[in-house]
């Protein structure tokens, strides 16, 4: 299965703007448009906040954005707020029809 | 609103079954417009797919976990149900179950590659 490689840790202070990478290889993230970015605070079930790279669902806020640059994929929350920190998630639908996810990201808000 | 809502064991003993079941209310489960999946996070771990299904039977499933996985639909009670057999201490995790629109896919981009919506998970401890 493919390997999706996420930093374990990314911090910013109220206001600010983060990002956070997801990389593939050139078969897979660097190819296609199957990537898409989960939600999760603490304690509680992940939200869909990005699919298909760059669009946003209904009732996610503008300051949540996707985008992708050869073999990696990234989320960039800007305007950080307290109510952003949380575990992010990136995840690939395969070619084999399966899903990887990559290992999380841990934001914290400082 | 769609709302999904797992059930089943919390405490599961090892080298047996486990089994979780996951309805599906505010939407029908025989809709050709979605799949029903199912994920899995280890305490303090991340995420992994372990499966997903469409309302006709077609599934798919992790190759990790495949050999030990079956994942089942039932339209007359707008359910799916997931088994995971010889379980030990690694399957301990909250269970997910979650939607998944049907892949449509063309020149290898696909639209509707992901989980939409999410029941709220339930903890099933594999332990003596």
């Amino acid at each position: 299965q493919s390997a999706l490689t996420q930093p374990p840790s990314v911090s910013g202070s109220p206001g600010q703007s983060v990002t956070i990478s997801c990389t593939g290889t050139s078969s897979d993230v660097g190819s296609y448009n199957r990537v898409s970015w989960y939600q999760q605070p603490p304690g509680t079930a992940p939200k869909l906040m990005i699919y298909e790279v760059s669009n946003r669902p209904s009732g996610v806020p503008d300051r949540f954005s996707g985008s992708k640059s050869g073999n990696t994929a990234s989320l960039t929350i800007s305007g950080l707020q307290a109510e952003d920190e949380a575990d992010y998630y990136c995840s690939l639908y395969t070619s084999s029809s399966t899903y990887v996810f990559g290992g999380g990201t841990k934001l914290t808000v400082l | 609103q769609l709302q999904l809502q797992e059930s089943g064991p919390g405490l599961v003993k090892p080298s047996e079954t486990l089994s979780l079941t996951c309805t599906v209310s505010g939407g029908s489960i025989s809709s050709s417009s979605y799949y029903w999946g199912w994920i899995r996070q280890p305490p303090g771990k991340g995420l992994e797919w372990i499966g997903s299904i469409y309302y006709s039977g077609s599934t798919y499933y992790n190759p990790s976990l495949k050999s030990r996985v079956t994942i089942s639909v039932d339209t007359s009670k707008n359910q799916f149900s997931l088994k995971l057999s010889s379980v030990t201490a690694a399957d301990t995790a909250v269970y997910y179950c979650a939607r998944q629109l049907r892949p449509n896919c063309s020149g290898g981009s696909c639209y509707g590659a992901y989980f939409d919506y999410w029941g709220q998970g339930t903890l099933v401890t594999v332990s003596s």
